[in-house]
């Protein structure tokens, strides 16, 4: 079985500063991992997966995480806000076999001008 | 734009009515999912549908009532609601169902409250 956690529940950052929301997760066997975001009264876009391969992956809007197996997290990050990257973010971990996805808890990412 | 539409955006009902709510996708994809989002929480699976075929109910109370007509079309009936049933309800689909190395694709959601 696989389980997330997505350590900080709320992240402010002023516009144009980095961030960073950190995910850790746990599984027995081989992972696939995702990043979703929600904007405010949407539904969730997938901003960027890792299914295998090189551990930095790429998104859109400028995001990137990095698949760390030893340390099993799956951090978010991106080198300049903006006011549009306001939303709730959701860690999610599937794996071989699995049958659903599991999501994290969220980081609401509140950007301040 | 999303590419899994949902129908109605709002949906107000008594807990005597009975309503449907429908989603469509046109990706050809095999899989599609209903999930319940409370706020400031993840959503949380209720039903998987897999080439047509219920795969998954996460013990999901009989007043609600999933229907797969076709592989583009899911819809979620519902009967007898509770207020606590008030939630956005997300459709979703993927390219296979199972294995889940295919990201979701989700709709905007219904919002339904019940009164």
């Amino acid at each position: 079985a696989q389980s997330v956690t997505q350590l900080d529940s709320q992240v402010p950052v002023f516009e144009e500063a980095p961030v960073e929301l950190r995910c850790n997760y746990s599984s027995s066997v081989s992972v696939y991992l995702f990043w979703y975001v929600q904007y405010p009264n949407q539904g969730l876009q997938l901003l960027l997966k890792y299914l295998s391969g090189s551990t930095l992956v790429k998104g859109i809007n400028g995001f990137e995480a990095e698949f760390n197996k030893s340390q099993t997290s799956f951090h978010l990050r991106k080198p300049s806000v903006h006011i549009s990257d306001t939303a709730e973010y959701f860690c999610a971990v599937s794996g071989q076999g699995a049958q659903k996805l599991v999501f994290g808890q969220g980081t609401r990412l509140t950007i301040n001008p | 734009d999303t590419e899994v539409t949902q129908t109605p955006k709002h949906l107000v009902m008594g807990m005597t009515n009975k309503k449907s709510l429908k989603c469509e996708q046109h990706m050809g994809h095999r899989a599609m999912y209903w999930y319940k989002q409370k706020a400031k929480k993840p959503p949380e699976l209720m039903f998987v549908y897999s080439y047509e075929k219920l795969s998954i109910n996460e013990s999901v109370p009989s007043r609600f009532s999933p229907e797969c007509p076709n592989s583009s079309l899911l819809n979620l009936h519902l009967h007898a609601l509770q207020p606590e049933d008030s939630a956005l309800y997300l459709c979703a689909s993927s390219q296979e169902g199972g294995g889940q190395n295919s990201p979701l694709h989700f709709g905007n959601g219904t919002r339904l409250t019940v009164t």
